[in-house]
């Protein structure tokens, strides 16, 4: 299986301060079909993952511009430009090769 | 926006099988293809399998031996079968029309 590593396993942003979480897979994520298969999500305190950023860059419906990834490869990085108190969680990128694997996740709060 | 909800025991005795259905709304099940993903407490989430409206489907070559899933489309329903459980499979269960649907979970726990 495909290991995804995130870091930093936390982070503590002073509201209106960048964030930027790393995620590398153990393989590429390039897909036959040219596509790559890596996405971001949002576990807010009680609920269910939200996607933020599908296919590298591409940001979900209602995700604010704030959000953005990037990356190729094997590497990848989830940026958030001006933190808000609401975005505050756990962020995880997942890989949508077979199997789909997920990072252990990056838990975001504010100072 | 479709909606999700699972549905099942929130207990299951060691060894047992444990079933869950998932409602969907809003939408139909048909043309697109479903999964189930769990999460452990205080875990990362964990991909089970995924089902496709034809009936086929693929499973995380981890479980696969315990895993059967199933589609109703009549009833607009998903199913998950997990035979043999264990303390391990203790987790929130969640089904997705991936990447973006997901359910809200439900926790299953697995003690005698």
């Amino acid at each position: 299986d495909i290991v995804m590593t995130q870091t930093p396993l936390s982070l503590s942003v002073t509201p209106g301060q960048p964030a930027s979480i790393s995620c590398k897979s153990s393989q590429s994520l390039l897909h036959s079909d040219g596509e790559t298969y890596l996405y971001w999500y949002l576990q807010k305190p009680g609920q269910s993952p939200q996607l933020l950023i599908y296919e590298v860059s591409s940001r979900f419906s209602g995700v604010p511009d704030r959000f953005s990834g990037s990356g190729s490869g094997t590497d990848f990085t989830l940026k958030i430009s001006r933190v808000e108190a609401e975005d505050v969680g756990v962020y995880c990128c997942m890989q949508g090769l077979h199997p789909p694997t997920f990072g252990q996740g990056t838990r975001l709060e504010i100072k | 926006q479709v909606q999700l909800q699972e549905s099942g025991p929130g207990l299951v005795k060691p060894s047992e099988t444990l079933s869950l259905t998932c409602s969907v709304s809003g939408g139909s099940i048909s043309s697109y293809h479903w999964s189930w993903i769990r999460q452990p407490a205080g875990k990362g989430l964990e991909w089970i399998g995924r089902i496709y409206t034809s009936g086929n489907a693929n499973y995380n070559p981890s479980l696969k031996s315990r895993v059967t899933m199933s589609v109703d489309t009549s009833k607009n329903q998903l199913s998950l079968k997990l035979t043999s459980v264990t303390a391990a499979d203790t987790a929130v269960y969640y089904c997705a029309r991936e990447p973006a649907d997901w359910g809200q979970g439900t926790l299953v726990t697995v003690s005698s």
